[in-house]
């Protein structure tokens, strides 16, 4: 079973809206990433977020995007104005030892 | 600094053998595999480390030739439930650690 639960597991949204995604740590992580993948592609980093702090980002990831830990607990992922190119599954993942595991998903489409 | 991964697509009968290629432009400080069927996550295989390091899990195996910069992931005795999508991801020398560049996939199917 994941270490991590996302809400929600889909989400329908229009263009121009906002979307927040959310990622549940069971256990105490710190280190956390935001990856996302087009049906049928690559899996793509966004952002990596460690100690409750941007640590690094993609090209993708532009002032559209913005990550936060707003309670210490959850761990969210905002997109502010969505475009259809947004449309994608977008997984969090935490840091094991070396390893990173991937949570459930939250599939986006915008229509 | 995204790797590359060959082939695109393999099919299998149940019992048969397969090898799965990831090599990357740049140098390598882990490589990580992982497997993803339709509609799910990734899930982790396992991760190499060292050069010339080995793993293996159940029959799956992988081994990494950090001089070549490759890594090679091995199924044999292939089962039905080894059929997904084998995606193999970097951490690269030089790029924040934790950070994964992850290849374009190795489509597996397996037939009885």
């Amino acid at each position: 079973e994941p270490e991590v639960t996302q809400t929600p597991s889909h989400q329908v949204t229009q263009m121009g809206q906002e979307v927040i995604l959310r990622c549940v740590p069971i256990s105490n992580h710190l280190y956390f990433y935001w990856y996302r993948q087009i049906l049928g592609q690559k899996v793509e980093f966004l952002v990596s977020f460690y100690n409750n702090e941007i640590s690094e980002k993609s090209e993708i990831f532009d002032d559209q995007f913005s990550v936060e830990r707003p309670d210490g607990s959850n761990f969210t992922l905002k997109i502010r104005s969505t475009k259809l190119e947004d449309s994608a599954m977008y997984f969090c993942a935490y840091q094991g030892y070396n390893e990173q595991f991937f949570g459930p998903g939250t599939r986006l489409t915008v229509l | 600094q995204q790797p590359v991964q060959s082939p695109q697509a393999v099919i299998l009968r149940e019992g048969e053998d397969a090898v799965i290629n990831c090599s990357s432009s740049k140098a390598l400080y882990s490589v990580h595999w992982y497997r993803q069927k339709h509609g799910e996550a990734p899930v982790f295989l396992m991760i190499l480390l060292k050069g010339g390091e080995q793993k293996g899990h159940e029959k799956i195996s992988a081994s990494f030739n950090e001089k070549k910069q490759q890594s090679s992931l091995y199924l044999t005795a292939s089962q039905l439930s080894y059929s997904g999508t084998y995606f193999c991801g970097t951490e690269t020398r030089g790029s924040t650690l934790g950070r994964l560049y992850f290849g374009r996939g190795t489509q597996l199917t397996v037939w009885p």
